[in-house]
């Protein structure tokens, strides 16, 4: 069964703390990815993992980290999180190119 | 930079009626665009609808319709007749067939069918 994984699905935190975001893939995609929505706002691309410790910064990286040991996990890392950092993140995977991203559900975060 | 403007929402139509949502790209950085439809259906993520990656051609998928237009940088989705289960949110993207790793997400839009 195709399926991306995040969790957790809801999750709240305050100022200053650091947040991990998780992510998982059983479909041995190579590239993963990493974005965030908000309101009035498309999706943005946060960061690209084309393989195991081959990361790319996207369009809005800063004040975010990510890590990926192993091909099937992708985790998102906000080190102090920033109130406007509250979002919905959403995690994504693909086979190679980008021509169908297989998405998980995604990552309610407040930030108070 | 590239960009995708689609019709805001929310949009509501009731059952069997038409639909509309209106698409338009631009490509700036890229040479061959992909165009693509993404639906969200509630507690879900998002899943491929169709997808058109020639100018001039058209996807269609579980009733609905896009033609890929470049002299209009459109890429429109269309459907005759909605149903209820149709009430979703509907993304247009924009990807490069040489640099294929990154899609271009419009804001989406919210459809409410009405039963």
């Amino acid at each position: 069964d195709m399926k991306v994984t995040q969790m957790p699905r809801y999750l709240i935190k305050r100022m200053g703390e650091n947040v991990l975001l998780e992510c998982g893939q059983d479909m041995s995609h190579e590239t993963m990815y990493w974005y965030r929505q908000d309101p009035g706002l498309g999706l943005q691309l946060i960061y690209i993992s084309y393989d195991v410790d081959s990361n790319s910064e996207g369009d809005i990286p800063k004040g975010y980290r990510v890590s990926r040991k192993k091909r099937e996990h992708f985790s998102l890392i906000l080190d102090s999180a920033k109130t406007n950092q509250t979002s919905v993140y959403f995690c994504a995977s693909t086979l190679g190119s980008a021509e169908t991203l297989y998405f998980g559900s995604g990552t309610r975060l407040t930030v108070l | 930079g590239d960009s995708v403007t689609q019709t805001e929402g929310p949009v509501t139509v009731s059952e069997s009626e038409s639909l509309i949502i209106n698409c338009t790209y631009s490509a700036t950085s890229i040479a061959y665009p992909n165009l693509f439809w993404y639906v969200r259906y509630p507690g879900e993520g998002l899943q491929l609808l169709l997808k058109v990656i020639t100018a001039g051609q058209k996807g269609s998928s579980r009733g609905f319709e896009a033609t890929y237009n470049k002299e209009t940088t459109s890429f429109h989705l269309q459907k005759a007749s909605v149903q209820e289960s149709d009430s979703a949110v509907y993304y247009c993207a924009l990807g490069d067939r040489n640099m294929g790793y990154k899609l271009t997400f419009g804001t989406g839009t919210s459809l409410l069918v009405d039963p």
